[in-house]
């Protein structure tokens, strides 16, 4: 089965300083990928995907990921917080099996606190 | 124009009861995905169903938990006899038709939150 692997599970860092989350997932065939985040007592929101094409997708709010097919992984980036990014952010796989439809599995999540 | 709508956003439950959670996908959407997040932990997917069909619920456990998507109505995901262990949020998510592979991403609801006391 396929797994996520999330590799901090707490940063903290200021204002102004550069972000960066890693996945690695490890299923051997074809996958779609996505970074979600969840704002305190909110439900998730898809902050970016990646399907096919540039390996370099950028998403909403700054953030941009990488897709590395070679090392298995989609790590997320930001070159800049804000004290709004203080959230928990969630790298998901989506197997491209039909039986598995748009079934997610995902990483344990890492929580960013941005001190202002 | 309604996103994934889950009922009750709270909900609590002495040791015993029973626990219905409701989703309604969004419009057009006709497949539905379950997932628990234990505290401290990322999401589980539970069950995968589309409408009258349980398609994986590999994610399920095995005893007192069930789930349906009928033909007319919202989602529920059913939790009978429910334990401390059942406490956490339950995340219902959506995705629109496409022969079980879409490059569609799935929609969350705000998830339901169960105490059990």
């Amino acid at each position: 089965a396929q797994s996520v692997s999330q590799h901090n599970h707490h940063v903290i860092l200021s204002e102004a300083a550069s972000l960066e989350l890693g996945c690695n997932y490890s299923y051997g065939g074809t996958v779609n990928l996505f970074w979600y985040v969840q704002y305190p007592g909110q439900h998730l929101q898809l902050l970016l995907k990646y399907f096919s094409g540039d390996p370099l997708v950028k998403g909403i709010k700054g953030f941009e990921a990488e897709f590395i097919k070679s090392k298995f992984s989609f790590n997320l980036r930001k070159p800049s917080v804000q004290w709004s990014d203080t959230a928990e952010y969630f790298c998901a796989v989506n197997p491209l099996v039909k039986a598995a439809g748009n079934k997610l599995t995902f990483g344990g999540g890492t929580r960013v606190l941005v001190k202002p | 124009n309604a996103g994934v709508m889950q009922n009750p956003r709270h909900l609590v439950r002495r040791r015993g009861q029973e626990a219905r959670l409701r989703c309604s996908p969004m419009k057009g959407h006709s497949h539905v995905y379950w997932y628990r997040q234990l505290p401290e932990e990322g999401l589980k997917f539970m069950v995968y169903l589309q409408k009258e069909n349980i398609i994986d619920e590999s994610g399920m456990p095995k005893e007192r938990f069930s789930a349906e998507f009928p033909k007319e109505g919202p989602s529920i995901l059913r939790i009978q006899q429910v334990v401390r262990g059942d406490s956490a949020a339950y995340f219902c998510a959506s995705s629109p038709p496409g022969g079980g592979i879409s490059n569609q991403p799935q929609h969350f609801g705000d998830g339901t939150r169960l105490s059990i006391l």
